[in-house]
């Protein structure tokens, strides 16, 4: 068990529906950051939080939005949701520097109909 | 040009063989590099940091070539529980880039 947990594990929402997915990080880690994991498709990056400020975005909407809070825990919205939005949603937590290991919750399984 | 180039597979192999995975990064200020292990339906999981030296670990052996961009992944007498998508992950500028990952099946 890696420490890192999201919540909640499955979803489902209507198009058009905006949502809100949670990551407690693990204990000691500073950086959080964001992954949408499409069927058959590596990780992509959407964005990460280091102390609270977003400090670096991938190639998603503005509609991707997210929060990092002074626990380090994090959460990540979306608004407006669209069927491709279908995905999960990976959450990984480490310390920034170095060569670190990022762990990574078990991630939230989202569909949108 | 995606920044993590891997090829998807799958690869079939039978028990005992040995199979390697290559994967090219685009951006030549990478800064570390790791082999991640994906389960079906499961969260990433490191299953070993790349070092400029090589390093092994088991079974496994990996390899990084700074001036070709290059990172393999060599895996010796394949066991049925090494099945999985094996990801090629890059650090750039603080930030964990993903390849799209190659899948192993692993056979009797």
């Amino acid at each position: 068990e890696t420490g890192v947990t999201q919540s909640p594990t499955h979803l489902i929402k209507t198009r058009g529906q905006q949502v809100t997915l949670r990551c407690s990080s693990q204990s000691g880690h500073n950086t959080v950051s964001w992954y949408q994991q499409a069927l058959g498709q590596g990780p992509q990056f959407i964005f990460q939080y280091y102390r609270e400020e977003e400090n670096g975005r991938g190639n998603f909407p503005p509609r991707f939005s997210g929060l990092q809070f002074p626990n380090y825990s994090s959460e990540l919205n979306v608004n407006a949701l669209e069927l491709d939005d279908s995905a999960l949603y990976l959450c990984a937590s480490r310390r920034t520097g170095g060569n670190t290991e990022a762990f990574f919750g078990q991630g939230t399984r989202l569909t949108v109909v | 040009r995606k920044e993590v180039e891997q090829d998807p597979g799958p690869f079939n192999v039978p028990e005992g063989a040995t199979v390697a995975f290559n994967c090219t990064y685009s951006n030549s200020a990478s800064q570390s590099f790791f082999w991640y292990r994906q389960d079906c339906r499961k969260e990433p999981k490191l299953l070993m940091s790349v070092y400029s030296s090589g390093n092994e670990d088991g079974r496994f052996t990996a390899q990084l070539n700074r001036a070709s961009q290059y990172i393999s992944l060599l895996i010796r007498d394949s066991k049925l529980s090494d099945s999985a998508t094996y990801l090629c992950v890059v650090l750039y500028t603080d930030k964990l880039i993903f390849g799209t990952g190659t899948r192993l099946q692993v056979f009797p």
